[in-house]
């Protein structure tokens, strides 16, 4: 099966940092992307390419892979940060999207 | 600026057959550099990949949909579409298109930009 897990939710403090795990088999081998979804609205990329930032997204987003986990970071998190995450990856010719991690700002 | 929109019926009877239309425009849908996709959005729950397809028509579905999802192109129109047939309450959900960038290999690649997405309520 086609796997990719993430934690369901976290919080953090405005100005502190944000981890942001993504776990799978398949992201030894192939790159992880992570997409922000805020509330009634449509997924925006945020990361491709395991750490390449997309333009328009701040600097305070970055990413960084160990093993089979892909992980986003938010530095100096704002309020306006506060979604849920999706790391997707492909395997096997099938676009695998993780969970989703719901991120709380307070 | 590249924009996607989906189109279709909101409201699809079990055992019917849904059907979508994405249209792109400020891109061509018929270039070779990109596939162009299909991701849907249970209420409250998470992404699930349909499937992508590329300017020459060449597919790639997900292996729980593939019996019932057909995806097609039309390049004159700058469009492309979405069937998924025998469709249950299972398959409400919001579906968004969105364009797939790739390194030269699909496999490598992300989605990007993604439509506003539509609500298709299976129910009857």
């Amino acid at each position: 099966s086609y796997e990719l897990t993430q934690p369901p939710s976290m919080s953090v403090s405005p100005g502190q940092t944000a981890s942001i795990t993504c776990s799978g088999d398949i992201l030894g081998d192939k790159y992880a992307s992570w997409y922000q979804q805020k509330s009634g609205q449509s997924p925006v990329l945020v990361l491709y390419q395991d750490t390449e930032r997309p333009s328009g997204i701040p600097e305070r987003f970055s990413g960084s892979t160990s093993g089979n986990t892909a992980t986003l970071t938010i530095s100096g998190t704002q309020a306006m940060d506060e979604a849920d995450y999706y790391c997707q990856a492909w395997d096997s010719s099938t676009a695998v999207f993780g969970g989703g991690t719901k991120l709380t700002v307070l | 600026q590249l924009q996607l929109q989906e189109s279709g019926p909101g409201l699809v009877k079990p055992s019917e057959t849904l059907s979508l239309t994405c249209t792109v425009s400020g891109g061509s849908i018929s270039s070779s550099t990109y596939y162009w996709g299909w991701i849907r959005q249970p209420p409250g729950k998470g992404l699930e990949w349909i499937g992508i397809i590329y300017y020459s028509g060449s597919t790639y579905s997900n292996p729980s949909l593939k019996s019932r999802v057909t995806i097609s192109i039309d390049t004159s129109k700058n469009q492309f579409s979405l069937r998924l047939t025998s469709v249950t309450a299972a398959d409400t959900a919001v579906y968004y298109c969105a364009r797939h960038v790739d390194l030269g290999y699909f496999d490598s690649g992300w989605f990007d930009p993604w439509g506003q997405g539509t609500l298709v309520t299976v129910s009857s």
